[in-house]
């Protein structure tokens, strides 16, 4: 069956740090990989997607590549701010429509 | 922008009640989700529904749970005797049409079965 799995959190980081939070996974055939971002208090938000190999998803100054070839859609943000701080969602989506969430990861930004 | 709205947003209950959990899902929308989050733990699909039956469902969604759209404009979730372990975040979402499309969701129900 179709899996996604991402990196434990919670990450922690100061501002104006560098981000990679990862996600891998498992699915037959070749499904669109998404991001979404959940705030305090509030529901899941689409943040990017990639619907095909080698397509990069970008928003708010994330990007995430879709590769093929390990099966990954890492997140990244060169710069992170306090306002970033949420968790974020690795999902794909096959031919049933309905997506596959990970476990979610906690980022936290400090001043 | 049109919101997935859901109502209420916290809910406590006794186990053993019913609770009837009620989203508006955006009005051009045709297909309706619900999902739960148990705490720390990743987000579950429920049920989806579309042209007024269930299109699919989990091994979570069983006899004890329903949905409905008693009308044109709400979504309903029915726990009908809760359990301890029905404690949860529970996500209504919507979409426009099937395909590759991302989910709208709402900002949720948390409910508490004591």
């Amino acid at each position: 069956g179709n899996s996604v799995t991402q990196m434990e959190g919670p990450v922690t980081l100061s501002e104006e740090a560098f981000l990679t939070i990862n996600c891998t996974y498992t699915a037959t055939g070749y499904p669109s990989l998404f991001w979404y971002v959940q705030y305090p208090g509030e529901g899941l938000q689409l943040l990017l997607k990639a619907t095909k190999a080698d397509d990069k998803g970008s928003n708010k100054g994330f990007e995430a590549t879709y590769r093929k070839e390990t099966t990954s859609f890492h997140l990244e943000k060169g710069s992170v701010q306090v306002s970033d701080s949420a968790v974020y969602f690795c999902a794909s989506l096959t031919g049933s429509y309905i997506p596959t969430f990970g476990r979610g990861t906690s980022l936290i930004v400090h001043p | 922008e049109p919101e997935v709205t859901q109502t209420p947003s916290h809910q406590v209950t006794q186990m053993g009640q019913e609770v009837i959990l009620r989203c508006v899902p955006i009005s051009n929308h045709l297909y309706f989700y619900w999902y739960r989050q148990i705490l720390g733990q990743k987000v579950e699909f429920l049920v989806s529904f579309y042209n007024n039956e269930i299109s699919e469902k989990s091994e979570i969604f069983d006899d004890q749970f329903s949905v409905e759209r008693p009308d044109g404009s709400n979504f309903t979730l029915k726990i009908r005797s809760t359990k301890l372990e029905d404690s949860a975040m529970y996500f209504c979402a919507s979409t426009e049409s099937a395909g590759d499309q991302p989910q709208h969701f709402g900002d949720g129900t948390r409910l508490s079965i004591l």
